[in-house]
């Protein structure tokens, strides 16, 4: 079977660090993808991890651990165009062309 | 570089009404795909061709929807008839072979049907 989890809401201050946390059990793995979701728009790339570790990208980073099925999405010096859903994605192995998207986290930041 | 594009971005019908959206993915771009999206959740993959071959249809309703992807470029999305639990956001992504070696799936702003 194949199940991503994602908190539902988050909230956050301007200026602050967030971290938005990502399970995931599949069948198969090959790549985590994040994509930001701003109301009424299409879902952007923001990062992909297919190794361990951390992908950073500017304000953005991405991190994986493929043993423990866990990605988090860090959003340092929040701004309040950042309020947005944030959106996990994991790829399936057996079908590489396949992005299963968990329901995302919905994230307001305040001034 | 345009971006994926959908039209229409929004639509309303009655139910039992038939509905159809169009999609031009990014240029020398294969691989397309539909995507649903209902309200607070995460797109769900309906199909995805690669060149004019539908590779991936599991999750399309047959009985009422139906894609076509001629030539290998546009395609369109068809409901036929439309019912009230139809009304979500379809989402027209497409990459370069696939999602494979990392490739990004870019996805077009998506048509908004309301079924009444």
């Amino acid at each position: 079977g194949q199940n991503i989890d994602q908190p539902t809401e988050m909230t956050a201050t301007e200026g602050a660090i967030v971290q938005i946390n990502c399970t995931y059990q599949t069948s198969g793995f090959n790549g985590l993808f994040w994509y930001q979701q701003h109301a009424g728009e299409a879902p952007t790339f923001l990062s992909y991890n297919v190794l361990d570790g951390l992908e950073e990208k500017g304000r953005f980073s991405s991190f994986l651990s493929r043993s423990k099925g866990y990605s988090y999405l860090l959003l340092k010096e929040l701004q309040m165009k950042d309020s947005a859903s944030y959106l996990c994605a994991v790829r399936d192995r057996r079908n590489t062309d396949k992005l299963i998207f968990g329901t995302g986290t919905r994230l307001q930041v305040f001034p | 570089e345009a971006g994926v594009v959908q039209s229409p971005r929004y639509k309303i019908i009655e139910k039992k009404q038939p509905v159809a959206f169009w999609c031009n993915p990014i240029s020398g771009h294969n691989t397309l795909y539909w995507y649903r999206q209902n309200l607070g959740q995460g797109p769900e993959l309906l199909i995805r061709y690669e060149n004019e071959e539908a590779v991936d249809d599991s999750q399309l309703p047959k009985d009422r929807f139906s894609a076509e992807r001629l030539k290998g470029v546009d395609s369109t999305l068809k409901i036929q008839p439309a019912e009230l639990g139809d009304s979500a956001v379809y989402l027209c992504a497409s990459s370069l072979r696939g999602a494979s070696s990392g490739n990004t799936i870019y996805f077009g702003e998506g048509s908004w049907l309301t079924v009444v």
